[in-house]
Parts: structure tokens; C-alpha cells; sequence
């Protein structure tokens, strides 16, 4: 099935340590997406990637981290700079060019 | 900065009404825009605009574009109360790959 898998689903951090969210898309899709959805709020752009060893921040990329060492993987690591992590993180795809975007089912990160 | 403002915030209204959503933007280098349906976790997609004036519809669901103002609207006719979700628009940016999202609209539909 061709698609795209987040992983967790879940995750509790305490407060100070990293996290990784997994993104893995099986689509071939050239640029990847990391957004950040708080309640009630619309998504706001993290970071995005349009090819492999390329990314670019989003709008809110403080306290973010990203790599693109595989065309199918985009993980983003939540560091301990991030302020207020607590959110639910969407992942998403798109081929280059013309098209509509992909998501995944999404993480809830919270932090205890 | 690209920027997309979405409006009303959140509807309330009952079954069988007909609702509008409204979204207008600001991008640099505008390709297209894009409406999605979030209802519980994953936005699915809905529409993909590129030039003034010509409708795009789906059922119940029709949307068009303005690119002078520039705007989007999504008119949803005989709402039903599967219509209840978060609606999102979005914008891509040609030159960079962007793709901005707004706010969203909140929509209820009371049986």
C-alpha cells in the first residue's frame, strides 16, 4: 500500500530531552513536509525538504532539527529548545512540481 | 512571507444549509491553492486551483479562485452533518516549493 507512515502515534517527553518523529513515505515523492498543528490552529511549516541532503525552515524552525539522508525518510528531531513542544505534528509529500500534498496520520507529542 | 488568512474562524450552522468559506493570501511567487478536509487526524484533499474564474466542484462541495483580489471561496450546498471538520487552504509557492497553510475554518453542522 503506497502511502505515508508516521511514527508514534504517541509520545510523552520529559521535559529536556530530544525526541525523534519518524516520517517514511513509500509514494517517491520528491519534497517532504514537517507541520506543527496546535488546538483550534491551522499548520504552521517547520521545515521542508524539495530534494535529499536539501532542507529549507519553515516559519517555525526554532528549536526543530531535520535531515534528508534517504528519499523516503524526513525525521524531525524535537529538541530541548523548543519552548512549548506539546503539539500534534503532521508529516506530508508531494511530487515536485504541480501537485497536491500527502499526509501522514499524524503524532501527538506531549510533554510531562 | 507567504500568508494565508482564513475566514470565519468557526460556523455553526444546521443540515441543509449552504455555507461559505473564504480564504485570501499573500505568496510571492503563486502557483496554486489548495483546499483540505481535516475531520480527525490526516487532511485529506479537496481541491487544487491554478487560474481565475473557473470553478472546480465535487458534489456538494465548488470552489473558485480570484487571483486579482486575490481570494478563494468554498461553497459547500445542502450541508450534512459529515461536512463537520476543520477546512484548510493552502498556498504553493512556485519558486521555492513552499506550501503555506492558513488558520483554518471550523465547521459544524447541527442536525
Amino acid at each position: 500500500d503506497g502511502g505515508i507512515t508516521q511514527s508514534p502515534k504517541y509520545l510523552f517527553r520529559k521535559e529536556g530531552q530530544n525526541v525523534t518523529l519518524s516520517c517514511e513515505q513509500n509514494l517517491n515523492h520528491d519534497a517532504m513536509y514537517w507541520y506543527r498543528q496546535d488546538p483550534g490552529q491551522g499548520l504552521r511549516l517547520i521545515y521542508y525538504s524539495q530534494i535529499v541532503n536539501d532542507f529549507q525552515k519553515g516559519d517555525i524552525a526554532e528549536g526543530y532539527s531535520v535531515s534528508r539522508e534517504k528519499k523516503e525518510s524526513f525525521p524531525l528531531t524535537v529538541t530541548s529548545a523548543q519552548k512549548n513542544p506539546t503539539a500534534f505534528y503532521l508529516c506530508a509529500s508531494r511530487d515536485r512540481g504541480h501537485t497536491e500534498a500527502f499526509f501522514g496520520q499524524g503524532t501527538r507529542l506531549t510533554v510531562v | 512571507e507567504d500568508k494565508v488568512v482564513q475566514s470565519p474562524l468557526s460556523l455553526v450552522v444546521h443540515e441543509g444549509d449552504t455555507v461559505t468559506l473564504n480564504c485570501s493570501y499573500e505568496v510571492t511567487n503563486f502557483r496554486s491553492l489548495l483546499w483540505y478536509k481535516q475531520e480527525k487526524k490526516a487532511p485529506t484533499f479537496l481541491f487544487m486551483l491554478t487560474s481565475s474564474g473557473i470553478e472546480k466542484k465535487s458534489g456538494r462541495l465548488s470552489s473558485i479562485l480570484d487571483k486579482k483580489e486575490p481570494f478563494s471561496i468554498l461553497n459547500i450546498t445542502a450541508t450534512q452533518t459529515g461536512d463537520s471538520a476543520v477546512y484548510l487552504c493552502a498556498v504553493d509557492n512556485f519558486g521555492n516549493e513552499k506550501l503555506t497553510f492558513g488558520t483554518g475554518t471550523r465547521l459544524t453542522i447541527i442536525p
